[in-house]
């Protein structure tokens, strides 16, 4: 039982480049999260889904795309990277208004 | 919309005393959840404690305890007889019982002294 993971843990991008990180649960949870870490800030949220095929807006949603194609994975896109994108990114499930399981996160530095 | 403040950026706790760190959130719903996450230095977080907010008694998991004021809107967590593996990043969390955004604090830095 891995839980949540997250592939890669590390990235390095130029300006513009794409890049697609993805995020795989085994626990069966209708809803996934992402989130970005920075400093001073806690966690803010990009995107979510509450299952299969459906993807809303959270907190911080511009520069980024989201894809939910099976329930066990989440997919988040960056179509032309940008140097505030540099974070660490965090993705997370979870049934309903229960507590979210996290994974252990993908440090991207964009230069 | 939903908030959480945490007033105290770092605290520092002598180990095997107790701490208490702060949380007051705002919100419209009138059912929703609190939640408490530890992110050590390794940088992982960990699930802690949960209080409803219709729950009668303030939620205990082990050392750790929640200290909920539903008037005051605030969720305090307390963590008794602190250990050196306590030191990490606290943060306090809050989703509504009929949305799906999780809303997190900035978190509060404590340190435990030997």
């Amino acid at each position: 039982n891995a839980g949540v993971t997250q592939t890669p843990k590390f990235r390095v991008l130029k300006t513009g480049q794409s890049m697609t990180l993805l995020c795989a649960q085994d626990m069966n949870h209708e809803y996934m999260y992402w989130y970005r870490q920075d400093p001073g800030m806690g966690l803010r949220l990009i995107h979510y889904s509450v299952g299969e095929g459906t993807t809303a807006k959270g907190e911080v949603p511009d520069g980024y795309n989201v894809s939910r194609l099976k329930k066990q994975n989440f997919l988040l896109g960056l179509e032309s990277a940008a140097p505030s994108q540099t974070s660490v990114y965090f993705c997370a499930s979870s049934r309903m208004s229960y507590e979210q399981y996290f994974g252990p996160g993908t440090r991207l530095t964009v230069t | 919309a939903q908030k959480i403040t945490q007033t105290q950026p770092g605290m520092f706790v002598q180990e095997k005393e107790a701490v208490t760190l702060d949380c007051t959130y705002d919100t419209s719903d009138p059912s929703y959840g609190l939640f408490w996450y530890k992110q050590p230095s390794s940088g992982e977080m960990i699930f802690l404690i949960y209080q409803g907010s219709y729950d009668q008694q303030n939620a205990t998991e082990g050392r750790y305890s929640l200290n909920f004021q539903k008037a005051r809107k605030s969720a305090n967590l307390v963590i008794s007889a602190s250990q050196l593996g306590d030191s990490a990043m606290y943060f306090c969390a809050m989703k509504g019982d009929y949305g799906q955004n999780f809303v997190f604090g900035p978190g509060t830095r404590l340190s435990v002294l030997p």
